[in-house]
């Protein structure tokens, strides 16, 4: 089926650089892609979403990449900061689809 | 603090226990959704509701029974669960059902002895 995976389960930064997690998508239908951070005994916090339509969007300190050539998205973090130590889902839907479907995750670790 | 409160934050229950988890959005939202959060697995669906209409069971088990009342409160009322049902019981809201970001409380953490 239809699937939404991730590269790397985890991954290690050190303060101050920038990251990039990736993300693959299978479904070509898919035209809205949400990043999510999960931090340890919360929910999942909405960070950055893209449409179809564009190809990047830009955040405080977070970009989005979309590439639907090769159905590929990532999110790049600026300068990060211990806060940003967490677990990032990508989640994929399509228009008149009230469902998410979620990948497993990449755990960020930021290094002092 | 999210807009969406879920209580409790964690619960321990017997597998003939009956408990229900709540959840409350102040977003002004008009969907909701339930969602099952294991370990090393992606979020699992289970159910959604539209305007307080259930629009989607993902072949949950009949032990795990929502009800919307309105559109700012959900529930999911549990009974003779099993211990694969220990996990972590997400709800979430959005404005519509499509094609919005979905809003996540924190969580029941649900432990079945």
């Amino acid at each position: 089926g239809e699937s939404v995976g991730l590269h790397l389960p985890t991954l290690s930064v050190q303060e101050g650089d920038n990251s990039i997690i990736n993300c693959a998508y299978s479904n070509s239908a898919s035209d809205y892609f949400i990043w999510y951070k999960q931090e340890s005994g919360k929910g999942p916090q909405f960070i950055i979403d893209i449409r179809s339509n564009m190809d990047k969007r830009q955040g405080q300190r977070v970009t989005v990449l979309l590439n639907k050539t090769v159905k590929h998205l990532s999110l790049q973090i600026a300068a990060t900061q211990p806060g940003d130590s967490a677990v990032y889902f990508c989640a994929e839907t399509f228009f008149g689809n009230e469902k998410l479907t979620f990948g497993t995750g990449t755990r960020l670790t930021i290094i002092p | 603090e999210t807009g969406v409160t879920q209580t409790p934050r964690h619960l321990v229950m017997g597998m003939t226990n009956k408990k229900s988890l709540k959840c409350e959005q102040h977003l002004g939202h008009n969907a909701m959704y339930w969602y099952k959060q294991s370990a090393k697995k992606p979020l699992e669906l289970m159910f959604v509701y539209n305007f307080k209409e259930q629009t989607e069971n993902n072949s949950v088990p009949s032990r795990f029974s929502p009800e919307c009342p309105n559109s700012s409160h959900l529930f999911l009322h549990l009974h003779t669960l099993q211990p694969e049902d220990s996990a972590l019981y997400l709800c979430a809201s959005s404005p519509t059902g499509s094609n919005q970001p979905q809003h996540f409380g924190d969580g029941t953490r649900l432990s079945i002895l």
